[in-house]
């Protein structure tokens, strides 16, 4: 186990509706990236969150974002949500931005009907 | 970076053979790649790392060979076990406008018969 967790595990939403989704990182440290798996896809890179701030961002909408908290855990939010938004979510956590291990959650399974 | 359709390119090896999975990276700038392991339903395990001025890179049951001349890494599993069945990622990190993103190759379904 990596000491990174993700609620909640599952999620249902519909079309148009707003969701959040928490992520708490491994205890030291102090960067939390967020990615998108598609069914039979690799992880798709979101943002990525360094003391705060978005340190990087992926090639999504604006209706995806995030917060990172002063204990550096972390929230996504997708707003308007679409059918094609119906995926695994993933946090990963790390101790600095580059060239260090990422350890992921388990991930929270999102389906919007 | 680069995706796939539903069908994973699969690897079937018996139980105690070694498995060699591929993968090709697509950023001569990279300079940090690792290998995960994902089981069904769960997150992304890491396996191993290197960094761009290793060739090689041993853990337990497991190496990592990189080759930066064609943009190639290699895992290689020795005694591959029934445990060891999953979809196998490679990532490099990259830092484009993008952060330090982890870009994901396509996957590698491992089987492993008994």
């Amino acid at each position: 186990e990596t000491g990174v967790t993700q609620s909640p595990t599952h999620l249902i939403k519909t079309r148009g509706q707003q969701v959040t989704l928490r992520c708490s990182s491994q205890s030291g440290h102090n960067t939390v990236s967020w990615y998108q798996q598609a069914l039979g896809q690799g992880p798709q890179f979101i943002f990525q969150y360094y003391r705060e701030e978005e340190n990087g961002r992926g090639n999504f909408p604006p209706r995806f974002s995030g917060l990172q908290f002063p204990n550096y855990s972390s929230e996504l939010n997708v707003n308007a949500l679409e059918l094609d938004d119906s995926a695994l979510y993933l946090c990963a956590s790390s101790s600095g931005t580059s060239g260090t291990t990422q350890y992921f959650g388990p991930g929270t399974r999102l389906l919007v009907l | 970076g680069e995706s796939v359709g539903l069908h994973l390119p699969t690897l079937s090896v018996q139980e105690g053979d070694n498995s060699i999975i591929n993968c090709a990276y697509s950023n001569s700038a990279s300079d940090y790649f690792i290998w995960y392991k994902q089981e069904s339903g769960k997150g992304p395990q890491f396996i191993i790392d290197i960094r761009s001025n290793m060739d090689k890179r041993q853990g337990q049951r497991v190496t990592v060979l990189l080759n930066k001349t064609v943009k190639h890494l290699s895992l290689q599993i020795a005694a591959t076990q029934p445990g060891d069945s999953a979809v196998y990622f490679c990532a490099e990190n990259l830092r484009p406008n993008s952060g330090y993103a982890l870009n994901f190759g396509k996957g590698t379904s491992l089987l492993v018969t008994p």
